[in-house]
């Protein structure tokens, strides 16, 4: 069974730039969600969607970032403009149901910004 | 006080010995509890759920106390491959996942 896809795996841009990453999750998952991690904590929901609803966003800083799953399938997570304090790995993942809550990561995107 | 707060470690031990974390949450209401396992610059993998009953596979035990409310990960023999962070997650009172910072565990030869 294929995991969750990310991509790019590394990104790096200027304070003020936009940045976009891509989320494929694993099929048939319905539950899908967005965490940053930063250095040395563990990861922090950004968002969460359920198909092509959102169910939390309540941790999204909604004056740069934006997510969307528009087809209840793949999503895709925007930085505009960055800030130095973005820089994390932004972490992908999903789970077959929002209440049993076992969730399968994809790889990241390292997002470093300068 | 954190929702879920975690000992950042490091956890120096060798080769076969037994090590044990704990994961202490502050929602009473909590229902879902996991510990994840996550190498250096790469994602969180699901090590395992952590049931009221407990849960063991193979040299890993974890245990629900929810009198106390922590949640322990005991691992016996410990290997070096056992090198990581262990981070632990805890649902919160809207469903959520909150993840604690996670322990360092480094295996000696």
């Amino acid at each position: 069974e294929a995991g969750v896809a990310q991509s790019p795996r590394y990104k790096i841009i200027e304070k003020r730039q936009s940045v976009a990453f891509w989320c494929n999750p694993i099929s048939g998952h319905a539950t899908l969600y967005w965490y940053q991690q930063i250095l040395g904590q563990g990861p922090k929901l950004l968002i969460q969607f359920q198909n092509n609803g959102v169910v939390d966003d309540s941790q999204l800083p909604k004056d740069r970032f934006s997510a969307e799953r528009l087809k209840g399938v793949d999503s895709t997570l925007k930085i505009q403009p960055a800030k130095l304090e973005d820089s994390a790995v932004y972490l992908c993942a999903s789970s077959l149901f929002s209440q049993r809550n076992e969730q399968f990561f994809g790889p990241g995107t390292r997002l470093t910004v300068l | 006080r954190k929702e879920v707060e975690q000992d950042p470690g490091p956890f120096n031990v060798p080769e076969g010995a037994t090590v044990a974390f704990n994961c202490t949450y502050s929602n009473s209401a909590s229902q879902s509890f996991f510990w994840y396992r996550q190498d250096c610059r790469k994602e969180p993998k699901l090590l395992m759920s952590v049931y009221s009953s407990g849960n063991e596979d193979g040299r890993f035990t974890a245990q629900l106390n929810r009198a106390s409310q922590y949640i322990s990960l005991l691992i016996r023999d410990s290997k070096l491959s056992d090198s990581a962070t262990y981070l632990c997650a805890v649902n919160d009172r809207t469903g959520k996942l909150i993840f604690g910072q996670g322990t360092t565990l480094q295996v000696k030869p």
